[in-house]
């Protein structure tokens, strides 16, 4: 089935520790997203990937780096956690970056807890 | 700066009619969304509106006008599983997409 998949689905990890979010498509789109999801907030971008070896900050980028070596993947690392990265991670892609619908399509997200 | 208003709740009888308002205050303009999110899931594409006038796909339409910075989501013939969370999102000058906080929509028999 085509889409995203994201892993894992939830975690918890202790404060200090490094941890990386996957996210891998099989659409071959282009852009890659890495969106985080609070109570009450709207989704924010940490950081974007518009074309397999370019990745570019989001709104809210510090404490996370990416990497996009390749089409399908777009992993998203915690250097060292912190209790505010508690949240629910998205991981999106679409097929473009400019004119059309450019729709996004979502992974199932990863809910991540740091203590 | 830029922002996204929606309201937090609404609630609605199954069967009805029910409309979901977003107004936007953004950097340039280059589209507005609408994603559907049931509670614990990923947000699904719903209508996409760029220029002003209402978008009709089934039970649900979109509006929108540009010189008001307003859309609205319009649900009919509501069903128990329209109950979900309902984001609007704004494409701006560079193409980066702004979101509201979405509304939670509670739908009763």
């Amino acid at each position: 089935i085509a889409g995203i998949t994201q892993a894992p689905t939830s975690q918890i990890l202790a404060a200090g520790r490094r941890m990386t979010l996957r996210c891998t498509q099989d659409m071959r789109h282009n852009a890659m997203y890495w969106y985080r999801q609070d109570l009450g907030l709207g989704l924010r971008l940490i950081h974007y990937s518009n074309t397999a070896g370019t990745t570019g900050k989001g709104e809210v980028p510090d404490g996370y780096s990416v990497s996009r070596a390749n089409t399908d993947d777009f992993p998203l690392t915690l250097a060292s956690a912190v209790p505010s990265q508690t949240s629910v991670y998205f991981c999106a892609s679409s097929g473009g970056t400019s004119s059309g619908a450019n729709v996004l399509t979502f992974g199932a997200g990863s809910r991540l807890t740091v203590l | 700066g830029q922002n996204i208003d929606q309201p937090t709740e609404m609630t609605a009888t199954e069967g009805a009619i029910v409309q979901i308002n977003c107004t936007y205050q953004t950097s340039g303009f280059n589209g507005l969304f609408w994603y559907q999110q049931h509670a614990g899931e990923a947000p699904t594409f719903l209508s996409y509106n760029v220029l002003d006038g209402l978008e009709e796909k089934g039970r649900f339409s979109s509006f929108l006008s540009r010189s008001k910075g307003y859309s609205y989501l319009l649900l009919k013939e509501l069903q128990m599983k329209d109950s979900a969370s309902y984001l609007c999102a704004v494409r701006d000058s560079n193409y980066q997409l702004i979101w509201g906080a979405g509304t939670k929509l509670i739908i009763k028999p």
